[in-house]
């Protein structure tokens, strides 16, 4: 089955601990991204990648940092969480434009991280 | 800024009632995604648009691209209960690879 997984589902830490929300596809996308869900504000996108080692801001950057080293997986990792990261993430992949892919992202089940 | 704007953030009809939600921008974008978020569940995707001036329908769903690919709107005829769910508006502008999504629609369909 097409799907794109992460891992944990929950997590509550507190701040300053480092964290690591993992996500992996099985479609063989090129195209991964990073979003946060807050009340109010909509999907905002954090970080995407192009490719395998090939990765740029998106709007919400700070805080953050992903890593690309293998075409299926883009983890998400936040060296010193705060408060403020408290919020519903989403992972999704989609195919390369170049490809033929026409900006249709399948999106992970979400992971509802607390920052105490 | 929101670049996506998407009316109306609310929406409670009866069933049986047909209802357009509106998504609109300054900007063109080189295709755009009407995606329907369940609670607890990530978006899933109704639909995508790439021509201006597009109209797609999905049973009972149409959606239509601006001609100029700034706007989309999603037409639902005969609600029903089902219909129920966070409607969302995505694209990315043309040249770019940043998404952007608008806030949403929370519909509700009464019995």
């Amino acid at each position: 089955e097409a799907q794109v997984t992460q891992n944990p589902r929950y997590l509550i830490t507190v701040t300053g601990k480092k964290l690591t929300v993992t996500c992996s596809q099985n479609m063989n996308h090129e195209y991964m991204s990073w979003y946060r869900q807050d009340p109010g504000l909509g999907l905002r996108q954090i970080y995407y990648s192009m490719n395998v080692e090939v990765t740029d801001k998106g709007d919400v950057p700070e805080g953050y940092k992903v890593s690309r080293k293998e075409k299926r997986n883009f983890p998400l990792i936040l060296e010193s969480p705060s408060p403020n990261q408290t919020s519903l993430y989403f992972c999704a992949s989609s195919l390369s434009r170049l490809k033929g892919g026409t900006d249709t992202q399948y999106f992970g089940p979400g992971t509802r991280l607390t920052v105490l | 800024t929101q670049l996506l704007e998407q009316s109306p953030q609310f929406l409670s009809i009866q069933e049986g009632e047909n209802l357009t939600v509106y998504c609109n921008s300054s900007s063109v974008f080189s295709s755009l995604q009407w995606y329907r978020q369940e609670p607890g569940e990530g978006p899933v995707l109704l639909v995508t648009v790439v021509t201006g001036g597009e109209v797609k329908k999905l049973k009972r769903l149409t959606f239509q691209f601006g001609d100029a690919r700034k706007d989309s709107s999603l037409h639902i005829t005969a609600a029903q209960p089902g219909d129920t769910g966070l409607y969302l508006c995505a694209g990315a502008r043309t040249g770019t690879y940043k998404y952007i999504f608008g806030t949403g629609t929370r519909l509700k369909v009464l019995a």
